[in-house]
């Protein structure tokens, strides 16, 4: 079965400078990868996604994602932290058991992203 | 203004009673799913749609149930047979064709009295 790793409940950074927020896979295959942000009391946004080609997936609100096939990751990332960044962000992946055309998706656990002035 | 809406926002329920949650799309999706959240558990598939008239069980489908017979709407049902209710419940929309993002509501927190 497919899962996702997310190893940090938290992540704090200062305004200004990189963030990463890590994010390890596991399935049998290509996969397809999402990232979602969810801020207080809402539901899920989506930012990106990788299902191929470059390895480097630009996003919405200056978010990047790097897939590194070796090391089955799928970090995020921004170069530059802003305050209202702050916000639970989940990673996902694909179920590719699944023949359907539904988008059914297994989500990580989520990491609380914390940016201070 | 197209999207996804739930409703209510919060929701309280008695022991014993079975009680259900509105999803209502105006995207033309054909999926819809449930997803159930809980604090440091991320989501959990409680049941999906690929197209109406159509449904099948998620990962934690024990306690629910659900019904798909308009394109527009999927409620969820939370029976009394689901001995620990409270989480916040999410629902969502895909075009149909397995790779699409999901678009969510807002979002029902479910509490027990």
């Amino acid at each position: 079965a497919q899962s996702v790793a997310q190893p940090e409940d938290q992540v704090n950074v200062a305004e200004g400078n990189p963030l990463t927020v890590k994010c390890t896979y596991s399935v049998s295959g290509n996969p397809y990868l999402f990232w979602y942000v969810q801020y207080p009391n809402r539901g899920l946004q989506f930012l990106l996604k990788y299902i191929t080609g470059d390895n480097l997936v630009k996003g919405s609100y200056g978010f990047e994602a790097e897939f590194n096939k070796s090391q089955t990751s799928f970090h995020l990332k921004k170069p530059s932290a802003l305050v209202s960044d702050s916000a639970l962000y989940f990673c996902a992946v694909r179920d590719l058991s699944y023949t359907g055309t539904a988008s059914k998706l297994t989500f990580g656990t989520g990491t609380r992203l914390q940016v201070t002035l | 203004d197209g999207g996804i809406t739930q409703s209510p926002k919060y929701l309280f329920r008695k022991e014993g009673q079975n009680v259900t949650l509105s999803c209502e799309q105006n995207l033309n999706h054909d999926a819809m799913y449930w997803y159930r959240q809980d604090p440091g558990q991320g989501l959990r598939l409680i049941y999906y749609s690929q197209i109406v008239n159509d449904f099948q069980k998620g990962d934690i489908a024990e306690g629910y149930s659900v019904s798909r017979e308009k394109k527009e709407s999927f409620p969820l049902t939370v029976t009394s047979a689901q001995k620990n209710p409270t989480a916040f419940y999410l629902c969502a929309s895909s075009p149909a064709d397995g790779g699409e993002k999901l678009f969510f509501g807002s979002g029902t927190q479910l509490s027990v009295l």
